[in-house]
């Protein structure tokens, strides 16, 4: 099942203009990472953020979680036509043993020049 | 490049055939983990081997089974194949058993006619 949950599930902007990702999950986490996926294609790591952070940045990313919410935001600031994807939230529950990301089902975002 | 590669990188069988997927992690990284993204389920958690033994399980169908070799190269195979088994499915690296950052490879596109 899809734990995660992202809206919009379509988002489009204009070059320049500050691009907002919201996820929502059910259950405790031990931590919420972002990827992104060209059409397709293989998923790139963006950010991992741990239950015990708030906020995390990466050049244009930042990364917002709140555990008592069930909730985590990517804002990708100066967006370019380049960051056109969809992008995935998962989590990584607290397991007895192992480890396993539960994807949402994604954002596309267009990013029109 | 994330470092973890899969062959091959498409495959086209029948149903009732069996195939096999190859996945090499990144370098020293013990963990590997294998998904599968179809367009109606998403991207799903299948299986996760940890320095050669099964750490965790997921929505792995019992056609389907893993290995992961003393190279920690892992192989995924699939056998009684089904139309609905058409899918990308991705490898994943990490350095440790789990709660890190997961590497992804490129995936294998399976169509199964």
């Amino acid at each position: 099942s899809q734990q995660g949950e992202e809206d919009p599930q379509a988002l489009s902007i204009q070059e320049g203009e500050n691009a907002t990702m919201n996820c929502s999950y059910k259950t405790s986490i031990n931590n919420l990472q972002w990827y992104r996926q060209n059409s397709g294609r293989g998923l790139v790591h963006l950010i991992l953020i741990r239950s015990n952070e708030r906020e995390k940045h990466s050049g244009r990313l930042r990364v917002t979680l709140d555990t008592s919410k069930k909730s985590s935001s990517l804002l990708i600031t100066a967006s370019r036509a380049a960051d056109t994807a969809s992008y995935f939230c998962a989590t990584d529950a607290r397991e007895t043993s192992g480890s396993r990301l539960t994807f949402g089902e994604g954002t596309q975002l267009t990013v029109n020049p | 490049d994330s470092g973890v590669t899969q062959t091959p990188k498409h495959l086209i069988t029948a149903t009732g055939q069996r195939v096999t997927l190859r996945c090499s992690p990144r370098s020293g990284d013990l963990s590997v983990y294998w998904y599968q993204q179809s367009l109606d389920q998403g991207l799903q958690f299948l299986i996760q081997y940890y320095n050669g033994e099964e750490r965790a399980k997921g929505n792995i169908l019992e056609r389907f089974s893993a290995q992961q070799f003393p190279d920690l190269h892992s192989e995924l195979n699939l056998s009684s194949l089904e139309l609905g088994d058409s899918a990308l499915y991705f490898c994943a690296s990490s350095v440790g058993g789990g709660f890190q950052t997961q590497y992804f490879g490129p995936g294998t596109r399976l169509l199964v006619l």
